[in-house]
């Protein structure tokens, strides 16, 4: 399996609601990013988590609060989001955290918030 | 942080080779050049890296120049599946962060 799969594809929010993406991967990544990307743009690094632990986290509003629960899983939850936070929100896995693994990046999940 | 400058867009015509430029003037030696690419609505999908030697996989060859300030992404026989916006990295000093830079949107023309 060299799939980095994310739930939901797409999801549409309240400012109000609380709601999580979830990614997983089953190709042993040890790991794991979440990126933001608005339309037209480059993605944007939020969150890197290697083994498990928080180790980048981009100065992203507290809205947006990553959770690791283990080594396959990834899940972002929102909570009071804005509508500029409208945006693909992209999972990617690697072997390792490092500049020799590339990065496996799963379909997204297109957020609007209302 | 090296820092990479792509041009904004470029067409190839459909089998011809299709040669990507990306300049990274400020690479520090222990630095490596990845390439990704996001067609259409998908998430990015690695090509290729190098560090200074010449690179080729199934995908696509990465030529990198002798000081390492500038590379060049080939595919040797662009399809219409090959259009899409290039990204060329390079892994900074903290190796978990990939920055991408705006990239290239390459169109394929039959």
């Amino acid at each position: 399996d060299t799939e980095v799969t994310q739930t939901p594809k797409h999801l549409v929010m309240g400012m109000t609601n609380k709601k999580s993406l979830k990614c997983e991967q089953h190709m042993g990544h040890r790991a794991m990013y979440w990126y933001k990307q608005k339309a037209k743009k480059p993605p944007e690094l939020m969150f890197v988590y290697s083994y498990e632990k928080l180790s980048i986290n981009e100065s992203v509003p507290s809205r947006f609060s990553p959770e690791c629960p283990n080594s396959s899983l990834l899940n972002l939850h929102l909570h009071a989001l804005q509508p500029e936070d409208s945006a693909l929100y992209l999972c990617a896995s690697s072997q390792t955290s490092g500049r020799y693994n590339e990065q496996f990046f799963g379909p997204g999940t297109r957020l609007t918030v209302l | 942080d090296a820092k990479t400058t792509q041009p904004t867009s470029m067409d190839c015509a459909e089998g011809r080779a299709a040669n990507l430029p990306c300049n990274h003037s400020t690479i520090s030696g222990n630095e490596y050049v990845y390439w990704y690419r996001q067609i259409h609505s998908q998430g990015p999908q690695y090509i290729i890296h190098g560090l200074k030697n010449n690179e080729t996989n199934e995908m696509a060859s990465l030529i990198i120049t002798e000081d390492r300030k500038s590379s060049t992404l080939i595919l040797p026989h662009a399809t219409l599946r090959d259009t899409a916006v290039y990204y060329c990295i390079v892994r900074v000093g903290n190796y978990d962060k990939v920055i991408f830079g705006p990239g290239t949107s390459l169109s394929v023309i039959p």
